[in-house]
């Protein structure tokens, strides 16, 4: 089946740890997209890729960091210069960019210990 | 820049009766939207999405929307809801000039009782 997997399910870190949270696409899409949800924010948007090794920042890049080295992976880093990361991280990827559906993965619930 | 306002944030409403969840949106140029259902702790799926043509717009789950360029809105209706709608519902925006970037509205908590 194709779709989007994120990993893990829940993830703690520790104060001053840097966090990777893993997203795999096997729908052959050029864009993939990251994004933060808190509770009565909606949804948004940390970094965005077109196309393998590339990237841009979205509206909330400070204290994130992401790598687009294939095309099926796009691995967000949870930086110890981000104070406040709790929250529900959602991952998308889509055909190409302009008006392209937007499929998203299953979110990956980020809490500080 | 664009925007989308969701002007509930709760929407609480009996089995099978009709529901209506509202978004208006601000854009100086040409837009697509849509509408993504999110369930707890689950990602977002889509319902349905306008790009152009026919203002009047049918998704999943019975669910459809109307674009009204007059009013900047792009309201969501179900004739008749079952307990399984009860979710999130997400309205987005994006434009010729956004590329594929998409602006999330805040979101509306449908609950609905038996």
């Amino acid at each position: 089946d194709g779709g989007i997997t994120q990993s893990p399910k829940y993830l703690f870190r520790k104060e001053g740890q840097n966090v990777t949270l893993s997203c795999e696409q096997n729908l052959n899409h050029d864009a993939m997209y990251w994004y933060r949800q808190d509770p009565g924010q909606g949804l948004r948007l940390i970094y965005y890729s077109q196309i393998v090794n590339d990237f841009q920042k979205g509206d909330i890049a400070e204290g994130y960091s992401v790598s687009r080295e294939k095309k099926e992976s796009f691995p967000l880093t949870v930086t110890s210069a981000q104070k406040n990361p709790t929250a529900f991280y959602l991952c998308a990827s889509s055909i190409r960019l302009r008006q392209e559906t937007q499929y998203f993965g299953p979110g990956t619930r980020l809490l500080v210990l | 820049a664009q925007s989308v306002t969701q002007l509930d944030s709760q929407v609480p409403v009996f089995e099978e009766a009709p529901v209506e969840l509202r978004c208006n949106y601000s854009s100086s140029v040409s837009v697509y939207l849509f509408w993504y259902v999110q369930y707890p702790n689950q990602g977002l799926q889509l319902l349905l999405k306008y790009l152009s043509g026919s203002t009047l717009v049918k998704g999943i789950n019975g669910f459809e929307a109307e674009f009204n360029k007059s009013q900047t809105s792009f309201h969501l209706r179900k004739p008749s809801v079952h307990i399984s709608d009860t979710a999130e519902y997400f309205c987005a925006v994006s434009s010729e000039t956004s590329g594929s970037r998409l602006t999330f509205g805040e979101g509306t908590q449908l609950t609905v009782n038996p």
